[in-house]
């Protein structure tokens, strides 16, 4: 069946950049996803890319989509602090709006 | 502003009692959801509706119940047939917008003493 796979954990220094990585198995995924949870909260979407992109810029957010190694990626440049949270990958797999999501992926930035 | 309500935030509850998670959104949107987060498993689908008094079960619905009377508001209900009840449960709302994204609660904890 569908699945998205994230790794769980990334540790990075203030400044650097942060790359998450995101790998899935629907191909015919419309719109992938990137949400933000900060602890205790919901999630918000951070960024988007239609299936048919290959990258996305959004001011410090970068993604990449490799639809042949179905792997999609978010890249942070100059991480802060405030970037600390969970990160989830998310594809769309059928008509109904409904998303599968990844494990998430904890970013810490230690200064 | 519009946005999705949950409550209550925190919630304690003895084994063998039902309880109802609210979750109401002003944001006009025609389908709603229901995801749990246990940690390092990400969000599983419980319930969905895409419109009022109907709804489906997604991919962890045994132990739960849901209702859609109104659009704008989803509640769940976890028995006592959940045996792992203990979660983070999410609320989501989405529009017709071709992305389909997904708005979420501030989530509600369930903890079973």
């Amino acid at each position: 069946g569908e699945d998205v796979e994230q790794s769980l954990f990334l540790s990075v220094r203030e400044g650097d950049s942060s790359v998450i990585n995101c790998t899935y198995t629907d191909s015919s995924s419309t719109y992938l996803y990137w949400y933000k949870q900060e602890p205790g909260a919901g999630l918000q979407l951070l960024t988007y890319i239609f299936s048919n992109m290959d990258m996305k810029q959004d001011q410090r957010l970068t993604v990449l989509l490799n639809k042949k190694d179905k792997h999609l990626s978010l890249r942070i440049a100059d991480t802060q602090t405030g970037d600390s949270a969970i990160y989830f990958c998310a594809e769309s797999y059928n008509q109904g709006g409904k998303l599968i999501f990844g494990q998430g992926t904890e970013l810490s930035v230690k200064p | 502003d519009g946005g999705i309500t949950q409550s209550p935030k925190y919630l304690f509850r003895k084994e063998g009692q039902n309880v109802t998670l609210s979750c109401e959104q002003n944001l006009n949107h025609d389908a709603m959801y229901w995801y749990r987060q246990d940690p390092g498993q990400g969000l599983r689908l419980i319930y969905y509706s895409q419109i009022v008094n109907d709804f489906q079960k997604g991919d962890i619905a045994e132990g739960y119940s849901v209702s859609r009377e109104k659009k704008e508001s989803f509640p769940l209900t976890v028995t006592s047939a959940q045996k792992n009840p203990t979660a983070f449960y999410l609320c989501a709302s989405s529009g017709q917008g071709r992305e389909r994204e997904l708005f979420f609660g501030e989530g509600s904890r369930l903890t079973v003493l």
